[in-house]
């Protein structure tokens, strides 16, 4: 169990470049969430992928943003033409597919736009 | 659709006092309830996994326990150390799977 890898760690850019993000999730977990979280926010979901579907997607998921997890394995985020607003924390977390059975989440991609 | 509250928003100790943190949920319609630990920029770090049937869980130091019929768990911190300073969160899985996340509680440990 190698843990979920989130990169970058970091990203500054410039508003209405593209940034793409990724997730490797824990090999045995088919499940895999995005979380984007502000300053003195909880988390709040984005979308999950249960293998290589994905099963569901938040409004708050504009048009800008797309998802994709290929084969089942890693994810990548991808916000086109950012804005200011984006400007968050991204976290993935993943899981097995069961209900009973929490999450465990990497450390996190901090955007800044600017 | 699911509300999760934290009580208090942020708490200040000193070092050896024992706390309780408080989350409340609208709908006892769960399949478990999970509490996290946030060091400032960084990811989160799971505690202890609650599931629906359970009533409580420990970990060394930690106990969080679950009430779903009145949509209430508490995190129970014993001898609270400075490392325990962090912001902590708790979420609730629901059908659909969806985790919906409290606003957490800022924790400082004063030594």
């Amino acid at each position: 169990d190698t843990g979920v890898s989130q990169d970058p760690r970091h990203k500054i850019t410039k508003r209405g470049q593209n940034v793409t993000f990724r997730c490797d999730p824990i090999s045995e977990h088919n499940r895999l969430y995005w979380y984007r979280q502000t300053l003195g926010q909880g988390p709040e979901f984005l979308t999950y992928f249960q293998n290589e579907a994905q099963l569901e997607k938040s409004r708050l998921l504009s048009d800008r943003f797309s998802a994709e997890r290929p084969k089942g394995s890693f994810s990548t985020l991808e916000i086109q033409r950012t804005e200011q607003g984006d400007s968050a924390m991204y976290l993935c977390a993943s899981s097995r597919a069961r209900g009973y059975y929490g999450y465990t989440f990497g450390s996190g991609t901090r955007l800044t736009v600017v | 659709k699911q509300e999760v509250t934290q009580i208090p928003a942020a708490l200040s100790v000193p070092e050896g006092e024992n706390l309780v943190l408080n989350c409340s949920f609208t709908d006892s319609a769960i399949y478990n309830l999970q509490w996290f630990r946030q060091d400032p920029g960084k990811g989160l770090t799971s505690l202890l996994l609650i599931q629906s049937s359970q009533r409580e869980q420990t970990s060394g130091r930690l106990n969080a326990s679950l009430d779903k019929s009145s949509g209430r768990s508490t995190l129970y911190i014993a001898a609270s150390q400075p490392g325990d300073s962090a912001t902590y969160l708790c979420a609730v899985r629901i059908p659909g799977n969806q985790f919906y996340f409290g606003t957490g509680t800022s924790l400082t440990v004063i030594p």
